[in-house]
């Protein structure tokens, strides 16, 4: 059974940069079925993709968040990460990590959709 | 950039149907956004129901169903229960490797 656990601080000082990380176990990072995902929510608000990655490092981010957010991929730690800089108290949000299923790297119509979520992790920024 | 739009929320009784609707801010829904639905309950990772318009993700019950309605995706609960009560959001494949999430829908069964 795949899992996908996120990790990082909790708290994030006004202006830093955000770190997280997205541990997958039960399955292998590079296969060419997947995309791999983050996706956030603030407290009380509704779900937002932020960025994907391909297994072979394609970064594909939320435009309005393009200028701040690095999407990364360690394929030998089994791992994807998340960076977003210069964060406000509008970035205070539970962070998810997400695995999506394609055909190959191509939407089709067997597959395009989150198939397996992490559990999330609230990120406040604060000073 | 374009939004992808849902109903803020609904109200269905126990046992009716309801049909919950993913449209953009402009232009109309095809297949060739790859619809799925995902339901999310407080304090908790959304559960997917529904992908690619209409097939069912492994475990969901059938009286859950997606469709395209007019120019917009569509999640049809048939039967409502009260363990229904939900907030439900749609997605929308926009191409190059990007997805958007429409707004959620505050599903409420009384």
């Amino acid at each position: 059974q795949l899992q996908l656990q996120e990790s990082g601080p909790g708290l994030v000082k006004p202006s830093e940069t955000l770190s997280l990380t997205c541990t997958v176990s039960g399955g292998s990072i590079s296969s060419s079925n997947y995309f791999w995902g983050w996706i956030r929510q603030p407290p009380g608000k509704g779900l937002e993709w932020i960025a994907s990655i391909y297994y072979s490092g394609s970064t594909y981010y939320k435009p309005s968040l393009k200028s701040r957010v690095t999407i990364s991929v360690d394929t030998s730690k089994n791992q994807f990460s998340l960076k977003l800089s210069s964060v406000t108290a509008a970035d205070t949000a539970v962070y998810y990590c997400a695995r999506v299923a394609t055909a190959a790297g191509y939407c089709s119509s067997t597959s395009c959709h989150i198939d397996y979520w992490g559990q999330g992790t609230l990120v406040t920024v604060s000073s | 950039q374009t939004v992808v739009t849902q109903e803020p929320s609904f109200s269905v009784s126990p046992g009716g149907t309801v049909t919950l609707t993913c449209g953009l801010s402009s232009g109309s829904v095809s297949t060739n956004y790859y619809p799925s639905w995902y339901q999310q309950t407080p304090g908790q990772a959304p559960r997917t129901l529904i992908y690619s318009t209409n097939t069912h993700s492994s475990g969901v019950p059938d009286r859950f169903s997606g469709s395209i309605l007019g120019n917009k995706a569509a999640l049809t609960i048939t039967g409502a229960q009260a363990d229904d009560e939900s907030d439900y959001y749609c997605v929308l494949y926009m191409g190059s490797g990007i997805w958007v999430f429409g707004g959620g829908t505050k599903l409420t069964v009384l």
